[in-house]
């Protein structure tokens, strides 16, 4: 299993620049999930899934959208960059149990927007 | 506000020496708790999950130990090596459920020095 893959690892936008970071797993989970990483803070939720065709937003949305047209793949797009954008971004794919849930996140996307 | 505190921010210590990282939560109601390892340039990886019913667990060199009363968890780090240099991250759960309300601590860098 590769698990949870990104793509690309690097990116440098300009303001405005739209652009699609890729997220897939091969575990068959269904809930997968998208995250910014900014220093000195926790990691802070953009969008999740629960299932194919199915999004909901999370604690900072805006400038997001997503979709997710199969189990495996959950792309994040940024619409119109921003200098606020430049963050890391992880995608997590999670493993449901009667007990609890567990996370498995991808190696991360490090986007600078100038 | 649902919030997770660690300390220290960050930390050096000597290679083979043990060390002790805090974790302060607020999240209410209370489902359970994670740590996650975070190489630099990776995403984080799962250490220990603890539930409201167990008060510790361990995973080789890492223990992990939990007061739900306090609402304070730590993670400890026995005979430390240069691989455990990272960024440790304490995570609540305040829901059984899918883990889209997860709340993150900004974590711990942690430097082992040879």
């Amino acid at each position: 299993n590769a698990g949870v893959t990104q793509t690309p690892k690097f990116q440098v936008l300009k303001t405005g620049q739209s652009m699609t970071l890729q997220c897939a797993q091969d575990m068959n989970h269904e809930y997968m999930s998208w995250y910014r990483q900014d220093p000195g803070m926790g990691l802070r939720l953009i969008h999740y899934s629960v299932g194919a065709g199915i999004t909901d937003q999370g604690e900072v949305p805006n400038g997001y959208n997503v979709s997710r047209s199969t189990t495996e793949d959950f792309p994040l797009r940024l619409l119109s960059a921003a200098p606020s954008q430049t963050s890391v971004y992880f995608c997590a794919s999670t493993r449901t149990s009667p007990s609890y849930n567990e996370q498995f996140f991808g190696p991360g996307t490090r986007l600078t927007v100038l | 506000k649902n919030q997770v505190e660690q300390s220290p921010q960050s930390l050096i210590i000597l290679e083979g020496k043990n060390c002790t990282l805090q974790c302060n939560y607020t999240v209410s109601p209370f489902s359970n708790l994670r740590w996650y390892k975070q190489d630099t340039g990776r995403g984080p990886v799962s250490l220990t999950i603890m539930t409201f019913s167990e008060n510790t667990k361990s995973n080789g060199r890492y223990t992990a130990t939990l007061d739900a009363d306090t609402k304070q968890s730590s993670l400890h780090i026995t005979a430390s090596q240069l691989s455990d240099s990272a960024s440790y991250i304490c995570v609540v759960s305040p829901s059984p459920e899918y883990g889209n309300k997860l709340v993150f601590g900004a974590g711990t860098i942690l430097r082992v020095k040879s």
